[in-house]
């Protein structure tokens, strides 16, 4: 596709429950990064692929998030027993070159996610 | 953990004028980028400098570098009323890091 795609783009779920949330970057971008962004924040860094493996998963707030991108494209974030702290718009972002050097990202619409 | 922090958290003023954002970090870096967010959008890319970079323009935006200060600042000029969106800059949170760390923001309203 022409840009990054996330599905689904609203998720609405119960206290408890497990939560996929899909990313597809740009096609050739080895690069993948998941956000966290709360209303009225700036974008909190996750998680961070090159290829299939997580280089950085820092960000990843404890054991119930969960990344992977197994043929080093499409990416699943994975949310096991859902809490209302987890309500927030979940940003996916693809790169093709480092950041460090001249790498920007390019950011899908996001998923929110709403947990009641 | 947050390396840019924006400065102010929001502000308006009416079309055509001009608007600047402040943004300081605490690192060295390589570079700094400036994103935009529309409300209920992903962000955007707007401009990318380099730590060896004072100055850079693009459009009607410029973009200023003061590694000195840990400090850079983003002018829009003759502003409109579809610049009206959030703005965050982005910098590695250590030097040769590979990921971004963003600011909280500036709410940038533009009145017509």
């Amino acid at each position: 596709g022409a840009g990054v795609s996330q599905t689904p783009s609203n998720k609405v779920t119960e206290k408890g429950k497990y939560v996929e949330l899909r990313c597809d970057p740009i096609s050739g971008h080895t690069a993948l990064y998941w956000y966290r962004q709360s209303l009225g924040q700036g974008p909190e860094f996750l998680i961070y692929f090159q290829g299939t493996g997580a280089a950085d998963d820092s960000g990843l707030p404890n054991d119930r998030f969960f990344a992977v991108r197994p043929e080093g494209s499409v990416s699943t974030l994975k949310i096991q027993r859902t809490e209302r702290g987890d309500s927030a718009v979940y940003l996916c972002a693809s790169s093709l070159n480092r950041v460090m050097n001249t790498g920007e990202l390019f950011f899908g619409e996001g998923s929110r996610l709403t947990v009641l | 953990s947050q390396q840019g922090e924006e400065d102010p958290q929001a502000l308006s003023i009416q079309e055509g004028e001009n608007a600047t954002m402040n943004c300081s970090y605490k690192t060295s870096i390589n570079n700094l980028q400036w994103y935009r967010q529309n409300s209920g959008r992903g962000l955007v890319h707007l401009i990318l400098i380099r730590s060896n970079e004072r100055e850079k323009h693009s459009g009607r935006l410029r973009v200023t570098l003061d590694t000195s200060k840990k400090s850079s600042s983003l002018l829009i000029t003759a502003s409109r009323a579809a610049d009206t969106a959030s703005y965050f800059c982005a910098t590695p949170p250590i030097q040769g890091a590979q990921k971004l760390v963003f600011g909280q923001g500036t709410r940038l309203t533009i009145n017509p």
